[in-house]
């Protein structure tokens, strides 16, 4: 069975411009959420879709948004880039229930110079 | 606002040895989870804790918890080079349901030396 999949693994963005990050679920999870990852910050909860729907949203800028399609794929995207949004981006899907556990993709490592 | 500590921050063991961490959290939760980060590498998941006094146990690893008291343990039972790792807790802000929107701890870094 095939593991949750980010794409790409890496970027390399310019302050100010925009970026898209892709996740595929495993199979049959309908439960999509997203982490950033920062030495200083730690693990920081994104938002989470369920559904197509957005269930949870952590407390990051409007710059941070994403959406879940009909298939549970999820992207996110920050536009207007900063410095401080250099990090690892995980992704994680569940099938939603009380006690499924959240499977993390590989993660996709955004540079913002 | 739920916050999560976890302790100790690093943690250095001989193989053979024993040790625990803990993780202590702020507000009231019900389902609490362990994870495994190897360098460059994405969590993997090791245990879901879903009610007081659960204990659930993996190899060397036994997690519990103790919702009372807001802490779960992770116990490392005669660790091996194998088990070096940072190792996360994080507890899900829901109370009674399953949000996904976990709060993790600031992860143990685990050493373990010949």
């Amino acid at each position: 069975k095939a593991g949750v999949t980010q794409t790409p693994r890496y970027l390399i963005k310019t302050r100010g411009q925009q970026v898209t990050l892709s996740c595929s679920p495993i199979s049959g999870h309908r439960s999509v959420s997203w982490y950033q990852q920062t030495p200083g910050q730690g693990l920081q909860f994104l938002f989470e879709y369920f559904s197509e729907t957005q269930r949870n949203k952590g407390n990051f800028p409007g710059r941070f948004s994403g959406r879940q399609f009909s298939n549970s794929r999820s992207e996110m995207n920050v536009s207007t880039l900063e410095l401080g949004d250099s990090a690892l981006y995980l992704c994680a899907s569940s099938l939603g229930s009380y006690n499924s556990p959240l499977h993390f993709g590989n993660g996709t490592r955004l540079t913002v110079t | 606002e739920l916050k999560v500590e976890q302790n100790p921050l690093f943690l250095s063991m001989q193989e053979g040895k024993n040790y625990t961490i803990y993780c202590n959290y702020s507000t009231t939760s019900d389902r609490l989870y362990w994870y495994r980060q190897d360098p460059g590498k994405s969590l993997e998941s090791l245990f879901v804790l879903l009610s007081n006094g659960a204990v659930k146990q993996e190899g060397r690893l036994m997690a519990s918890l103790d919702t009372k008291a807001r802490l779960s343990t992770l116990h490392i039972t005669a660790a091996v080079h194998d088990l070096s790792a940072t190792y996360f807790c994080a507890v899900d802000w829901g109370n009674g349901g399953a949000t996904n929107k976990l709060i993790f701890g600031t992860g143990t870094l685990l050493a373990v030396q010949p």
